[in-house]
């Protein structure tokens, strides 16, 4: 299954520190993606990295995808109180149809 | 741009009554999913439409949820006999296309289904 496994399960960290997240999964992919879900916004998309890509960068993330060791890294930078949420990663399989979200991480930042 | 939008928001029925979710996505977006999430989990996804054909379904349970999506814009998923454990958020989502071609998904606020 192309399933993403999101590492850690929850995260607490003050305002102003990095959080990194990562995800795993299983087979070859044609791209991953990030996704944040808090109760404002609802369920957003962040950023897609695809399977020829290392690193991707948006305004204060950086996405970094090893698809040797088939996982991904989402780092936050200067995080802000404002960044709480759970993030999932999503990756699409190689047939390009099938996205399966994780579990995700779950992020407090404090103020 | 409009996003996508769903209706109703909240609905509250009792186990073994009908329920049904309507979705309308971004125009332009011939790819549509329904998901459910359960509190605490990811969305799982139930359906996926390309244009006005399913793409997969294996994960719907399919004696007692059904989905369509005529003409290839709207769609509906309905719930019959709906069960305590379809507690969930169902969310509906679309995209440009798949895999290669803009598969970033939008979601919609979702409907917050409460079964007692």
């Amino acid at each position: 299954s192309q399933q993403g496994e999101e590492d850690p399960q929850a995260l607490s960290i003050q305002e102003g520190e990095n959080a990194t997240m990562n995800c795993s999964y299983k087979t070859s992919i044609n791209n991953l993606q990030w996704y944040r879900q808090n109760s404002g916004r609802g369920l957003v998309h962040l950023i897609l990295i695809r399977s020829n890509e290392r690193e991707k960068h948006s305004g204060r993330l950086r996405v970094t995808l090893d698809t040797s060791k088939k996982s991904s890294s989402l780092l936050i930078t200067a995080s802000r109180a404002a960044d709480t949420a759970s993030y999932f990663c999503a990756p699409t399989g190689t047939g390009g149809f099938k996205t399966i979200f994780g579990a995700g991480t779950r992020l407090f930042v404090k103020a | 741009e409009a996003g996508v939008a769903q209706s109703p928001r909240y609905k509250i029925i009792e186990k073994r009554q009908s329920v049904a979710f309507w979705c309308n996505p971004i125009s332009g977006h011939a790819t549509l999913y329904w998901y459910q999430q359960i509190l605490g989990q990811g969305p799982k996804l139930l359906i996926q439409f390309q244009n006005n054909g399913v793409v997969d379904d294996s994960q719907l349970p399919k004696d007692r949820f059904s989905a369509e999506r005529l003409k290839g814009v709207d769609s509906t998923l309905k719930i019959q006999p709906a069960k305590l454990e379809d507690s969930a958020v169902y969310l509906c989502a679309s995209s440009l296309g798949l895999g290669s071609l803009g598969n970033e998904q939008f979601f919609g606020p979702g409907t917050r289904l409460t079964v007692l």
